[in-house]
């Protein structure tokens, strides 16, 4: 299995364009999440979704937007890129059963510069 | 509201030395999960244990334990023997039933030889 597959891994934007991250899992995980990590802070939720069709604001939204199509894919899109959203993102999935909480599969990263 | 704290930010040891990773959480469900995650160098998110509220028990997998305490909101974890391989920041984490988890902000590992 593939687990979470984040693209790109690295990429520098110029102040104002836009962007798509993508993100895709191969698990049949209904739950799936974007996080940004700057440095020393933790990682701070931006969007999440529950399932096909459903999205929900996180911690930090603004800048941002998500759709979720299909359970696999949960894209995050940047538009108007500013230099505040240079951070490490990351995507992840997780199911539950029975109500427990299971924790995170985490893809392994796209680093965004905004220059 | 959910919180998650990791008061040091960075820890330095020597290697074979034992070291403890401290984590307090605070929420009011009386149902939640705690978690430990670790991030190489390398960058990616490694799963390291989950304990449920209920699960007091102590862990120990090789050389790493986890301390649960409610009574003092803590899930504390330890390396014994550190290896430089265990340089790394790691972090707690702490989820309900409503599955979004909330991060402390890391405690920075470096396990020098």
């Amino acid at each position: 299995n593939a687990g979470v597959t984040q693209t790109p891994k690295f990429r520098i934007l110029k102040i104002g364009q836009s962007m798509t991250l993508q993100c895709t899992q191969d698990m049949n995980h209904n739950y799936m999440y974007w996080y940004r990590q700057d440095p020393g802070m933790g990682l701070k939720l931006i969007y999440y979704s529950v399932g096909a069709g459903i999205t929900d604001k996180g911690e930090v939204p603004n800048g941002y937007n998500v759709s979720r199509s299909t359970t696999e894919d949960f894209p995050l899109r940047l538009e108007l890129a500013a230099p505040s959203q240079t951070s490490v993102y990351f995507c992840a999935s997780s199911y539950t059963r029975t109500g427990e909480n299971y924790g995170y599969t985490f893809g392994s990263g796209t680093r965004l510069t905004v220059v | 509201a959910q919180k998650v704290t990791q008061a040091q930010t960075e820890i330095s040891v020597v290697e074979k030395e034992d070291v403890t990773l401290d984590c307090v959480y605070e929420t009011r469900d009386t149902t939640y999960y705690l978690f430990w995650y670790k991030q190489p160098p390398s960058g990616e998110l490694v799963f390291l244990i989950r304990r449920n509220s209920f699960d007091e028990q102590n862990e120990i997998s090789g050389r790493y334990s986890w301390n649960f305490q409610k009574s003092t909101s803590s899930f504390n974890f330890t390396i014994t023997a550190s290896q430089v391989v265990d340089s790394a920041v790691y972090f707690c984490a702490l989820g309900t039933g409503f599955q979004k988890l909330v991060f402390g902000t890391g405690t920075r590992l470096l396990v020098s030889p």
